[in-house]
């Protein structure tokens, strides 16, 4: 079946530094969205991508989807303590009776030192 | 309104307990969610509804009973649990997904434990 894999599972990183986690899905996707989830919350809709090849650009954060519509990348520059959270990828499963399921990567937890 | 409620925020139960988990969403949207969620993981699909009926079941057992009463009401009906069923349970809407997936919006959720 079709596996989105998402690197690191852990990032510490000091107040300041980049940060960037990495999905990677066995099949083609249609799409891929990203959510962050807040220790303690649940999980937030940041962005969908649906191109091949697009950037987009949130403040602080980029989003990138691979050319072949199978890897995307969250890169967030000079983090800061409000980043704290666990970051997942999920592409859409689509197809049959599959329509609106999404899989989810295991999620990158991410920790900023202040 | 971009909000999906959930209640109870904490529900704590025996084995041999019958309890229900409501969310409730008002943004119009025919698509609804029941994910279970353990620490240090992602969410895993229970239960897709389109247009109030049952879509997608996710092979769950039958201790867990979803219902969906209208379009903004989505219910899990508990019964029997194991105490490995103690996670977050998050309920989840969307526009409704013909030919496309659409972002989901996340209720806080209810933190189940069972004892």
């Amino acid at each position: 079946g079709q596996q989105v894999m998402q690197i690191p599972q852990y990032q510490h990183v000091q107040e300041g530094e980049d940060f960037t986690t990495y999905c990677n899905s066995s099949t083609t996707l249609s799409n891929i969205q990203w959510y962050k989830q807040r220790p303690g919350g649940h999980p937030v809709f940041l962005i969908q991508l649906v191109k091949s090849g697009e950037v987009k650009k949130q403040k602080r954060l980029t989003f990138q989807f691979g050319e072949a519509k199978k890897n995307s990348s969250l890169h967030i520059t000079a983090t800061q303590t409000t980043d704290v959270g666990t970051y997942f990828c999920a592409g859409p499963i689509v197809g049959g009776t599959s329509y609106g399921k999404l899989t989810f990567g295991q999620g990158t937890i991410l920790t900023v030192h202040p | 309104d971009t909000e999906v409620t959930q209640t109870p925020k904490h529900l704590v139960m025996g084995m041999t307990n019958k309890k229900s988990l409501k969310c409730e969403q008002h943004m119009g949207h025919r698509a609804m969610y029941w994910y279970k969620q353990k620490a240090k993981k992602p969410p895993e699909l229970m239960f897709v509804y389109s247009y109030e009926k049952l879509s997608i079941n996710e092979s769950v057992p039958s201790r867990f009973s979803p219902e969906c009463p209208n379009s903004s009401l989505l219910n899990l009906h508990l019964h029997a649990l194991q105490p490995e069923d103690s996670a977050l349970y998050l309920c989840a809407s969307s526009q409704e997904f013909r030919g496309r997936t659409y972002e989901q919006y996340f209720g806080p959720g209810t933190r189940l434990t069972v004892t």
